[in-house]
């Protein structure tokens, strides 16, 4: 299997910081990734598939970039609302795996 | 709209066995596969297996390979997913989702988990 490696588990940040989560895989995974942003209770939701493609409705202040086995999720400029855990996700190779996710927490 | 809506919270005892039901809605059944992803308590996702909706061809994880049968009633547009043997560590929040990814015959590209849904909690306990 791809183990994907999460860093950091947790970030603390403030109102219109620039974040960044990396998302490192075992193996390369070429574009194969998607982000999720999950919130308490609630249903995983698709942000980013394709490594860089922003899914239909997300916000634009979400971004995706990399390759190989390295990849990266930002968010421009930090709203309220985006107090979640993120997930990366690989479906390049069976079976598929996710990592284990990013905690962040809005100061 | 597409919607999954999935059966209701499950409690069984060690051993047992569970079926969740996922019905889709709003897209073309056949045309998309569909995944299940499970959740424990506050832990991360884990994938547990996919179906190719048009045709019933399965694959599954290794960890759950042999007590999971994921199964497609193409009438009703439903997808379900049964594991038996349970025991406490498959106490979780069980999810089924759709692959964006399009299908065409019995094969499908993976690309990513576009619909969810609302998720079916599954208790294990004596």
């Amino acid at each position: 299997d791809v183990q994907l490696s999460q860093s950091p588990s947790f970030l603390s940040a403030s109102v219109g910081d620039r974040v960044t989560i990396t998302c490192r895989a075992s193996h390369d995974i070429t574009g194969y990734v998607a982000w999720y942003q999950q919130k308490p209770g609630k249903v995983p939701d698709l942000l980013i598939y394709g490594a860089s493609t922003l899914q239909t409705g997300a916000p634009s202040r979400f971004s995706g970039s990399g390759s190989g086995t390295e990849f990266t999720l930002t968010i421009s400029s930090l709203q309220p609302e985006d107090s979640a855990t993120y997930y990366c996700q690989q479906v390049k190779h069976y079976a598929v795996t996710f990592g284990q996710g990013t905690k962040l927490e809005i100061k | 709209q597409v919607h999954l809506v999935q059966s209701a919270t499950e409690a069984k005892k060690p051993g047992a066995s569970v079926k969740v039901s996922c019905k889709a809605s709003g897209y073309r059944f056949s045309d998309y596969a569909v995944h299940w992803v499970r959740q424990a308590p506050g832990q991360g996702l884990e994938w547990l297996g996919w179906v190719v909706t048009g045709y019933g061809n399965t694959e599954y994880l290794p960890k759950v390979q042999g007590r999971i049968t994921i199964s497609v009633d193409t009438s009703a547009s439903t997808v379900n997913m049964e594991l038996s043997s349970l025991t406490s560590e498959d106490t979780a929040v069980y999810y089924c989702a759709r692959d964006l990814g399009h299908c065409s015959g019995n094969r499908c590209t993976w690309a990513a988990f576009d619909v969810w849904g609302q998720g079916t909690t599954v208790t294990v306990s004596s």
